[in-house]
């Protein structure tokens, strides 16, 4: 059965630094998503991204993120200067508005 | 904008029992779609269940069941013949014209042997 997949699993950053975060969506999947979850809390949106272009971002997606989709299979979030606040666990997702299918995450812990 | 409510913070039952959780929803759109999602200690994120809001009947998928009353805004989760790999964190959602999903807060589910 087709599933998304993260890397890495887990990532360990200083505060400042650029860190990327990388997703394999499901191949017939148009739809792209990264939601985030701070520990304890519910699961945030961040930004969804269709035929190449972002369709809808939230106020956490500031200027400090960014999506690309840099290959067919690809799908990245950047964070330019990673802020303690940053750290989480971060969810792509692939689908549509009919299901979604979550990665297994990538554990992100800034320092 | 779509809100998903979950008052509830946790529940426990006994296995082989059957549990309800709760969640209720508002938004404008007429178009929608609701799911369950379940995040064990690991953290991955599992569809377990999903509703069309045109759809009348109630979905189920095996011991999964959901009673969705659409008047009310509600959405609950009926979990029959709970097992301890039920124990989990469950999250209720929403998508709309956007597709982006909106979460509840979540519920700790605790099933007892």
């Amino acid at each position: 059965e087709p599933e998304v997949t993260q890397t890495p699993s887990h990532q360990v950053t200083q505060m400042g630094q650029e860190v990327i975060l990388r997703c394999v969506p499901i191949s017939n999947h148009l739809y792209f998503y990264w939601y985030r979850q701070i520990l304890g809390q519910k699961v945030e949106f961040l930004v969804s991204f269709y035929n190449n272009e972002i369709s809808e971002k939230s106020e956490i997606f500031d200027d400090q993120f960014s999506v690309e989709r840099p290959d067919g299979s690809n799908f990245t979030l950047k964070i330019r200067s990673t802020k303690l606040e940053d750290s989480a666990m971060y969810f792509c997702a692939s689908g549509g508005r009919e299901t979604q299918y979550f990665g297994p995450g990538t554990r992100l812990l800034v320092l | 904008a779509q809100t998903v409510t979950q008052s509830q913070p946790e529940m426990s039952v006994q296995e082989a029992e059957t549990v309800t959780l709760s969640c209720t929803y508002d938004t404008s759109e007429n178009n929608y779609y609701l799911f369950w999602y379940k995040q064990p200690p690991s953290r991955q994120m599992i569809l377990v269940i999903r509703q069309e809001a045109y759809k009348q009947q109630n979905a189920t998928e095996n011991r999964f069941s959901v009673n969705f009353q659409k008047a009310a805004k509600s959405f609950s989760l009926k979990i029959s013949d709970s097992q301890l790999g039920d124990t989990a964190m469950y999250f209720c959602a929403a998508t709309g014209a956007n597709s982006k999903l909106t979460f509840g807060k979540g519920i700790t589910l605790s099933v007892r042997p």
